[in-house]
């Protein structure tokens, strides 16, 4: 069974503050990674797709880092905003996957910014 | 605006009334795809659909239909509602050589 996890489940940080959440998932057959944000009562919207050992993808004030080999991805929030509070969702593609386009979703780490 | 519709954001129903929630996409999207949300568990996939008339089901398929009659729509339709089918659902869809999936604003159902 695929399984992918998100540590912490949830962090709360004071505006300001930089933070950073670990996606783990299985280093074999892999194919893609994929981060999202979730706003409560919003839609998921994705952050980035990585799919090369050693990608670095940046958007603004968060970044994120793959590492396929041994099964991880970081997603880094530089100066936190009360606008950052959201779930942040990584989810998993293998091989298998890349054929039929299954993604298995981590169940997600809460963040939320005091200001 | 790109995006993906869904109806209805929440419905609240009761057990063996069936029902139906729209999902429509404008993006002229391949792929698209049913999850569900619940506490402590990750999006877990329901069916999708490759192409029009292609469906397929996913990891928690049973007491759910879907039909894939035209590209932009993709509705979910659960013929006898019970309630450990109330969840919070999401509609996606994406190109289908592209990674990146847009998600709809979900629908909460609760089935009573």
């Amino acid at each position: 069974i695929l399984n992918v996890e998100q540590s912490p489940q949830s962090l709360h940080v004071q505006e300001g503050d930089s933070t950073n959440f670990t996606c783990s998932f299985p280093s074999s057959n892999f194919y893609a990674l994929h981060w999202y944000r979730w706003e409560t009562a919003k839609s998921p919207e994705a952050l980035f797709v990585m799919t090369l050992n050693g990608d670095e993808k940046k958007k603004g004030r968060i970044s994120a880092t793959l590492n396929t080999k041994e099964g991880y991805s970081y997603l880094y929030i530089k100066g936190s905003q009360p606008e950052d509070s959201a779930t942040y969702l990584c989810a998993f593609k293998n091989l298998e996957g890349g054929a039929t386009n299954k993604l298995i979703f981590g169940t997600g780490t809460l963040l939320a910014v005091q200001p | 605006e790109a995006q993906v519709t869904q109806n209805p954001r929440y419905l609240i129903t009761v057990t063996g009334k069936k029902l139906t929630v729209t999902c429509s996409q404008n993006m002229n999207h391949e792929y698209m795809s049913w999850y569900r949300q619940d506490p402590g568990l990750g999006l877990r996939q329901i069916y999708y659909s490759m192409n029009v008339e292609v469906t397929d089901k996913g990891d928690v398929p049973e007491g759910y239909k879907v039909s894939r009659k035209e590209k932009r729509n993709f509705p979910l339709i659960l013929e006898s509602p019970s309630p450990n089918q109330t969840s919070l659902y999401f509609c996606a869809s994406k190109r289908a050589f592209g990674e990146k999936l847009f998600f709809g604003s979900g629908t909460q159902l609760s089935v009573l």
